[in-house]
């Protein structure tokens, strides 16, 4: 069974910085790139970031380019976000999503439960 | 950046009767089109991917449609548990999703 558990979501003042993980189960985790999506509270859904299963290629939303970086650990199973300069626009619930590929594009098919990342002074 | 426009923002309904949710890409997807289902406090969950094909465990009164710029989820019978928030999304150029469809209880 597909298991993807967020953790590191915290309260964090505007300017801080946060590093948010994801332990994966139940599937090879270096057979497939990995996403962070997010949602801010009442909003609608907003693709963060991505990372091929090498690890090798990175791609990121441009409202978080340069202040987030995606990584990842095979021999854990884990996924990370780490974030810096934050704003009260980061604020949202952050999802660690597993795809499924189809010809060469991925769909979302295992979500993590979230954790929220709340940016106030 | 492709933009999707969902419509109806919120669709009234009663239970049993057919829901026709719609979604338009700015600019073609072909056929690189998802459709996701969110319930309050709960994580998005895949119903269509590639337009019309229903994902794993996925009732069949779900169906997806369309192709290019504009897409359509319908519910052929509207149950109880279908009331939520729906989500397209888009995978043919990065990924993008639309701002979602309110269904409701009328």
């Amino acid at each position: 069974e597909v298991q993807l558990v967020e953790s590191g979501g915290d309260l964090v003042q505007p300017g801080g910085s946060l590093r948010l993980s994801c332990v994966a189960s139940g599937f090879s985790f270096s057979d497939y790139s990995m996403y962070w999506v997010r949602q801010a509270p009442g909003k609608g859904l907003e693709w963060v970031s991505g990372i091929r299963g090498s690890g090798a290629i990175t791609d990121y939303a441009d409202s978080v380019k340069g202040r987030f970086t995606v990584s990842r650990d095979s021999l854990k199973s884990t996924l990370f976000l780490h974030m810096s300069s934050l704003t009260a626009a980061d604020t949202a619930v952050y999802y660690c999503v597993k795809p499924f590929g189809l010809r060469g594009h991925d769909y979302f098919d295992f979500w993590g439960q979230g954790t929220l990342v709340s940016v106030s002074s | 950046e492709i933009v999707l426009t969902q419509s109806p923002a919120t669709l009234s309904l009663s239970p049993g009767e057919r829901a026709t949710l719609s979604c338009r890409a700015s600019q073609s997807v072909g056929t690189y089109l998802a459709w996701y289902q969110q319930k309050p406090g709960q994580a998005p969950r895949l119903l269509i991917f590639d337009a019309s094909n229903r994902a794993t465990g996925i009732p069949a009164r779900f169906s997806g449609s369309g192709s290019e710029t504009d897409f359509t989820l319908t519910i052929s019978s509207l149950e109880p548990e279908d009331f939520a928030v729906y989500y397209c999304q888009q995978c043919n150029l990065g990924f993008t999703f639309g701002q979602g469809t309110k269904l409701e209880i009328k």
